[in-house]
């Protein structure tokens, strides 16, 4: 049972552009939301979250939305850059539980 | 530069074998966390400790799998037999819980994992 949903095995995506990555979630008790990043032979790195009392939270060039009504979350990456290839994970929490549930990732490739 | 150290980075070894994963947390950090990563199942959740004792294993098949934390810079993660479904990497996590505040979930850092391959 998948409870955080990342639909898009892979997303192309030409370097200057934006690039969107989705995530989809069936738990009413999920109330904060990740996306962590990660690169080949490494772990992944925190990049960006919101409160389920938020709409969206914006930290430079990555803006996070949360539609709570329809259970849906992106991430905005604008402009896209070269480095910004890499395995995005969407991951979920219920208040005060310190557990996190992943999504199955996301490929982001950037075309120069 | 504290980060999180993971030993063998890469294990190869054949189904049946005993596998041990090792973890040194942050110096400081009071939660560790084991997780796996496949290619169906994203990242899993097999378990976490805070203050050493175990909070939840419940992602962790119990016949095989063992985690443990020896002390605080040390945590285990015991595959015994091993099997090739077992195949993956597994990534050990620290992070801080202070006092009785929430967790803040963007201390949560990764080490670079332990690529399982069992044949």
């Amino acid at each position: 049972d998948q409870q955080v949903k990342q639909n898009s095995p892979s997303l192309s995506v030409q370097e200057g552009r934006i690039s969107i990555l989705n995530c989809d979630y069936t738990n009413s008790m999920f109330d904060y939301f990740l996306w962590y990043k990660k690169y080949p032979a490494e772990g992944p790195t925190f990049l960006i979250s919101i409160s389920s009392i938020k709409d969206k939270n914006e930290d430079g060039r990555f803006t996070v939305f949360l539609n709570k009504s329809a259970k849906h979350l992106s991430l905005h990456i604008v402009p896209s850059q070269p480095g910004d290839s890499a395995v995005y994970f969407c991951a979920a929490s219920a208040y005060g539980n310190e557990k996190l549930t992943f999504g199955t990732g996301t490929r982001l490739t950037i075309i120069p | 530069d504290a980060r999180v150290t993971q030993t063998p980075r890469h294990k190869v070894t054949e189904m049946g074998q005993e596998v041990t994963m090792r973890c040194q947390p942050i110096l400081g950090h009071n939660t560790v966390f084991w997780y796996r990563q496949t290619m169906m199942q994203g990242l899993e959740l097999l378990a976490y400790f805070r203050n050493r004792a175990p909070l939840d294993d419940s992602g962790m098949p119990k016949d095989r799998f063992s985690a443990e934390m020896p002390d605080a810079t040390l945590a285990t993660l015991k595959i015994q037999p091993s099997e090739p479904r077992d195949s993956a990497v597994y990534f050990c996590a620290s992070g801080l819980v202070a006092g009785s505040t929430s967790f803040t979930y963007n201390e949560q850092f990764f080490g670079p994992g332990t690529r399982l391959t069992v044949l």
